[in-house]
């Protein structure tokens, strides 16, 4: 089946620096990443959608000067949190889909806590 | 818009248990229909699909059936076990073009017992 990596799988930075998050498609061709937010004890919370070579579609209320996405390759999707604050610290997980893959594989996720 | 509604949980069980998690959803179209299943500090992982009406998805012991006259696609296990023990998500997408945008329910927590 299909592969997604995520990396690191936990950081942990202080107030006010950026932390960047990669996510790989391994063994496919990832057309559209996406990048989500879970909170403890919740659902997952879409963050932005990103198609290769373009730039991303935020959902409304993330703040894209906050969350930089870059999906510059079929393979690799990046998730910078930028001037990270406490509010932050959460699990961010990457989901991949591809041409002819209809269904989305997600990574393993990113424990992200700021101090 | 969009939306799933889960059963609410958490849901606790004993080893060989009957599992049922409801799950119910509103589309303005054809969806497809999955249950995902998350365990401790893990992403998630695909455990059963269904892509149209009366389809049954099915994986290590669980079912769902695709019921479009009930909008529902309730969770099923027979026989639970310890490992079964996670977080359970149902969601629903709908192709459009290239984008593949998942809807999540809010997921149910299932704790078996041994």
């Amino acid at each position: 089946g299909a592969v997604v990596s995520q990396h690191p799988s936990r950081v942990i930075c202080k107030s006010g620096t950026s932390v960047k998050i990669e996510c790989r498609s391994l063994d496919f061709q990832a057309t559209t990443m996406f990048w989500y937010r879970q909170f403890p004890k919740q659902s997952l919370m879409l963050m932005a959608t990103s198609n290769e070579g373009s730039k991303a579609t935020y959902e409304q209320g993330v703040e894209k000067d906050k969350f930089l996405i870059n999906h510059a390759s079929l393979t690799l999707s990046t998730l910078t949190v930028t001037s990270a604050h406490p509010e932050d610290s959460s699990f961010y997980i990457c989901s991949a889909s591809g041409a002819g893959v209809y269904e989305q594989y997600f990574g393993p996720g990113t424990r992200l806590t700021v101090t | 818009g969009d939306s799933v509604t889960q059963m609410e949980g958490p849901v606790t069980l004993s080893e060989e248990a009957f599992l049922t998690i409801n799950c119910t959803y509103t589309a303005t179209g054809y969806p497809s229909l999955f249950w995902y299943v998350q365990y401790p500090g893990e992403g998630l992982q695909l455990l059963l699909k269904a892509t149209k009406a009366d389809d049954k998805g099915s994986n290590k012991g669980f079912e769902a059936t695709y019921r479009k006259e009930t909008t529902s696609f309730h969770l099923e296990k027979g026989s639970v076990q310890v490992s079964d023990s996670a977080v359970y998500f149902c969601a629903l997408t709908i192709s459009s073009g290239s984008a593949r945008q998942l809807t999540f329910g809010s997921g149910t927590q299932l704790t078996v017992l041994p």
